[in-house]
């Protein structure tokens, strides 16, 4: 059983571009969150949705971020028109379908836009 | 609204010498709690967990954690670190009926071999 896939790895971007950051979730699993962590701030939530669906995006920037996670394939974070302080590892994580969620996370995305 | 706080920011010892980390949660109700290790250049790992039952709960690497209700805390403890066990350490809190798991900022331990 593969775990959370999180591509790619490392992403540059310049500022303007946009930025597409893509997680497959664990067989079975139908929560996916996906968390930003910067130096000495440790994960800030971004946003959790089931298939279809944004169940909670209050962690999201109201501008230029959106997330999906469709009925067939991966979920993906965008981050239209980067901008330096984008600059992030971003890390999703998993949860199977169970009133008790233990999130497994990919290796992160480390976005840098120069 | 919930939040994690973790009281330590950088953490260094020696060998051998025994730990303990501490984490408090704000959240009246029926809680999960979590603590994850990241190891330098690594995506987070599950320790250990709690969702009811024994208070002293037992993780991997010789890790374990107390819950205490009354002092909404959930430290972690180990009674003799490795200088293997250099990594930054995340303890997070889920409240059943809100399904996102809060995350503190993370203590740096830093072994000294």
């Amino acid at each position: 059983n593969a775990g959370v896939m999180q591509n790619p790895r490392h992403l540059v971007r310049r500022r303007g571009q946009e930025a597409r950051l893509r997680c497959s979730p664990m067989k079975g699993h139908s929560h996916v969150y996906w968390y930003r962590q910067l130096p000495e701030e440790g994960l800030k939530f971004m946003v959790y949705l089931q298939k279809e669906n944004i169940i909670d995006e209050s962690g999201m920037p109201k501008e230029r971020f959106s997330a999906e996670f469709p009925k067939e394939g991966p979920s993906i974070l965008r981050i239209q028109q980067v901008v330096r302080g984008d600059s992030a590892a971003y890390f999703c994580a998993s949860s199977p379908d169970s009133p008790r969620p233990e999130a497994f996370f990919g290796q992160g995305t480390r976005l840098t836009v120069v | 609204a919930q939040s994690v706080s973790q009281h330590n920011h950088h953490v260094i010892l020696s060998e051998a010498a025994s730990l303990e980390l501490g984490c408090n949660y704000s959240y009246g109700g029926t809680v999960n709690l979590f603590w994850y290790v990241q190891y330098p250049g690594q995506h987070l790992q599950l320790l250990l967990k709690y969702f009811s039952g024994d208070p002293l709960v037992k993780g991997i690497k010789g890790f374990e954690a107390e819950f205490i209700k009354s002092k909404f805390s959930f430290n972690l403890r180990k009674p003799s670190v490795q200088w293997s066990d250099t990594a930054e350490y995340f303890c997070a809190v889920n409240a059943p009926r809100d399904d996102k798991i809060i995350f503190g900022k993370g203590t740096r331990l830093h072994i000294l071999p």
